[in-house]
């Protein structure tokens, strides 16, 4: 099945740019998610792209796919302390999306 | 649109106890998924209903665990026997697969079931 692997933590200086990276095994995922947890919440969808795209943006937030590798990243400009959050790819190929382990961003004032 | 609400939000049983969650998806969504998350990881898909029907089980979803979607709105999931390792966050989503939408899941805020 499925395997999403992302790197585990990500500390960066508020203002600064986060990359928060993502790889994925089936070639045939066709929906590619973003999705932000606080402390004891839900999962919140930030964005998402579809498989025939390589961009998307969205405010703050840059989506970028390469589908040779299987790589999906999330970009966060002028990265805020409100941003520190776990943040978790999803790559979903028929209806059941298969979700990484979650990147916590942690962002220093 | 008022999003997908859970109840309890905080569940604390003793071990063998029975437990029911409910979840109300977003109300023109016909899929309704469950998931459990444990610490450190992401979600685990557990089953799925369209519309009434329940379509797919997890092998994660053992026998003690039943869910239902009666009248194709709201789901309960029911833990039967509570075990210590039953603990965890449970959390429900929906999305629509009418139409020209995208099938793009929505989550809730989770049940956090603690078994002592």
């Amino acid at each position: 099945g499925e395997d999403v692997e992302q790197s585990l933590f990500l500390s960066v200086r508020e203002g600064d740019s986060s990359v928060i990276n993502c790889t994925y095994t089936d070639s045939s995922s066709t929906y590619l998610y973003w999705y932000k947890q606080e402390p004891g919440a839900g999962l919140q969808l930030l964005t998402y792209i579809f498989s025939n795209m390589d961009m998307k943006q969205d405010q703050r937030l840059t989506v970028l796919l390469n589908k040779k590798d299987k790589h999906l990243s999330l970009r966060i400009a002028d990265t805020q302390t409100g941003d520190s959050a776990i943040y978790f790819c999803a790559a979903r190929g028929s209806y059941i999306p298969t979700f990484g382990r979650g990147t916590s961003l942690i962002v220093h004032p | 649109d008022t999003g997908v609400s859970q109840d309890p939000r905080h569940k604390i049983t003793k071990r063998g106890q029975n437990v029911t969650f409910r979840c109300d998806p977003i109300s023109e969504h016909n899929r309704l998924y469950w998931y459990r998350q444990t610490l450190g990881q992401g979600p685990e898909f557990l089953t799925y209903f369209q519309n009434e029907a329940q379509l797919e089980k997890s092998r994660l979803l053992s026998d003690r665990f039943s869910a239902e979607r009666p009248k194709g709105s709201f789901s309960t999931l029911e833990i039967q026997r509570t075990e210590q390792g039953d603990s965890a966050m449970y959390l429900c989503a929906s999305s629509s697969v009418a139409g020209l939408s995208t099938d793009t899941q929505y989550f809730g805020p989770g049940t956090r079931l603690t078994v002592l």
